[in-house]
């Protein structure tokens, strides 16, 4: 089985603190993507990385900073967290490309849920 | 610029059939997908359309019309477990990042 792990469930920081979450992927994934959820809004696309040091940005990408030092591996800064940033938030991953008609099925972590206070 | 739209709530009985309907406006569309999302857990990934027509996995079933740009969702004998919020997704060609709809979120009720 698939399996994305988020380092923290629940996260609780401070307004201007640098913060840092975590994702691991054990299925050999190029890519991996970070999105926030929030009500109504379903999941926006923060940062998307297809291989490693590769980073594209997403619909909402401003506040963030991403990191893919290595492939199972794939990091969310906030460099100064707000309280506007506080929701949970979805890391994925999926295999290469899919063309020829193939499903590009994304697998999720459980997500961390961030509050800034 | 790209767009799917699906209703936001939808609530049905034990036993009964609902559809989840999506529709979409995108660039180079390639295929839909549809995850469910159970309460304080992660969407998981339940279908894929590429094609015209219906596909159909267990009490769950999929439609797309590329045409109308239109897909559902298709839920048959309901079950309490079934009560989650369902998200449609697009992929389009060229880029393996999908977007995804605001959700729906179904109620099943005894």
């Amino acid at each position: 089985d698939v399996k994305v792990t988020q380092s923290s469930r629940y996260l609780v920081k401070r307004t201007g603190e640098k913060v840092f979450l975590e994702c691991v992927q054990d299925m050999d994934h190029e890519n991996m993507f970070w999105y926030r959820q929030d009500p109504g809004l379903g999941l926006r696309l923060i940062y998307f990385s297809y291989d490693v040091k590769m980073k594209e940005k997403g619909d909402i990408p401003e506040g963030y900073s991403v990191s893919r030092e290595k492939k199972e591996r794939f990091s969310l800064i906030l460099e100064s967290a707000s309280t506007n940033q506080t929701s949970m938030y979805l890391c994925a991953s999926s295999s290469g490309l899919a063309g020829g008609g193939a499903k590009n099925i994304q697998y999720f972590g459980a997500g961390t849920r961030l509050s800034v206070l | 610029g790209q767009s799917l739209e699906q209703p936001s709530e939808v609530t049905a009985v034990e036993g009964a059939i609902v559809q989840i309907n999506c529709t979409y406006q995108t660039s180079g569309f390639y295929g839909l997908s549809w995850y469910q999302q159970h309460d304080g857990g992660a969407p998981t990934f339940l279908s894929y359309n590429a094609l015209d027509g219906l596909e159909e996995t267990g009490r769950f079933s999929s439609f797309l019309s590329r045409s109308d740009s239109y897909g559902y969702l298709l839920l048959q004998e309901l079950q309490m477990k079934d009560s989650a919020s369902y998200f449609c997704a697009v992929s389009s060609y060229n880029t393996d990042k999908l977007i995804f709809g605001t959700g729906t979120r179904l109620q099943v009720f005894p």
